[in-house]
């Protein structure tokens, strides 16, 4: 089983709704949780971090963790054609290991 | 100009060659971190170092070599031994110390081909 598992899309929503993005982990002491934004033939960009059960708002963005499910979430509200690209999931083990998604292709439609 | 700066951003190599790939930060971020990017697929790692003069080899150190002679470099050198180097390098620091301590971030990366 994959470290850390998202659905790889494509996922396709209109301009103004919202994007969920999910990821799963299978590392019960994995302590720290990562949404990075990668445009096509570019280096991932961090957009959001979470460490503790619960939602993170950030903008129009907001994650979302649930450790007793290994579940963690991003949610994009207002959606944007900038906002296409794809979306990595990363979790942080103790330690120096961190795991990558293989990522989400996210396309808005104007 | 702060930030964590790659080069070249592209190289071809041709079969039976060694290259390197350069990696400079100037955020005096503790850990350094090689990762390669394949179409289609999530990051994998290939060294990774917390402090100079010491490294750790990840999932896919097989034909790779680094060094850490001073704090802001991390040069990963692609070996002839690496059977299909054509991906995209990534190169990622991490602080270690304050609120972001366990963020990674990443350099503009590195597009490899073979020819």
């Amino acid at each position: 089983q994959k470290e850390v598992e998202q659905n790889s899309g494509p996922l396709s929503v209109p301009e103004g709704a919202i994007a969920s993005l999910n990821c799963t982990y299978s590392d019960r002491v994995s302590q720290s949780f990562f949404w990075y934004r990668q445009y096509s033939g570019k280096s991932p960009e961090l957009i959001m971090s979470i460490y503790s059960n619960g939602d993170k708002e950030d903008g129009r963005f907001t994650a979302q963790l649930n450790k007793a499910s290994q579940y963690v979430s991003l949610l994009i509200r207002d959606s944007q054609p900038s906002d296409s690209a794809t979306y990595l999931c990363a979790v942080n083990v103790a330690g120096n290991q961190f795991y990558f998604g293989t990522g989400t292709s996210l396309t808005v439609i104007p | 100009d702060g930030g964590i700066t790659q080069s070249p951003k592209y190289l071809f190599r041709k079969e039976g060659q060694n290259v390197t790939l350069s990696c400079e930060q100037n955020l005096n971020h503790d850990a350094m971190y090689w990762y390669r990017q394949d179409p289609g697929q999530g990051l994998r790692l290939i060294y990774y170092s917390q402090i100079v003069n010491d490294f750790q080899k990840g999932d896919i150190a097989e034909g790779y070599s680094v060094s850490r002679e001073k704090k802001e470099s991390f040069p990963l050198t692609v070996t002839s031994a690496q059977k299909n180097p054509t991906a995209f390098y990534l190169c990622a620091t991490r602080p270690f110390r304050g609120a972001s301590g366990n963020t990674i971030y990443f350099g503009e990366g590195s597009w490899l081909t073979v020819v």
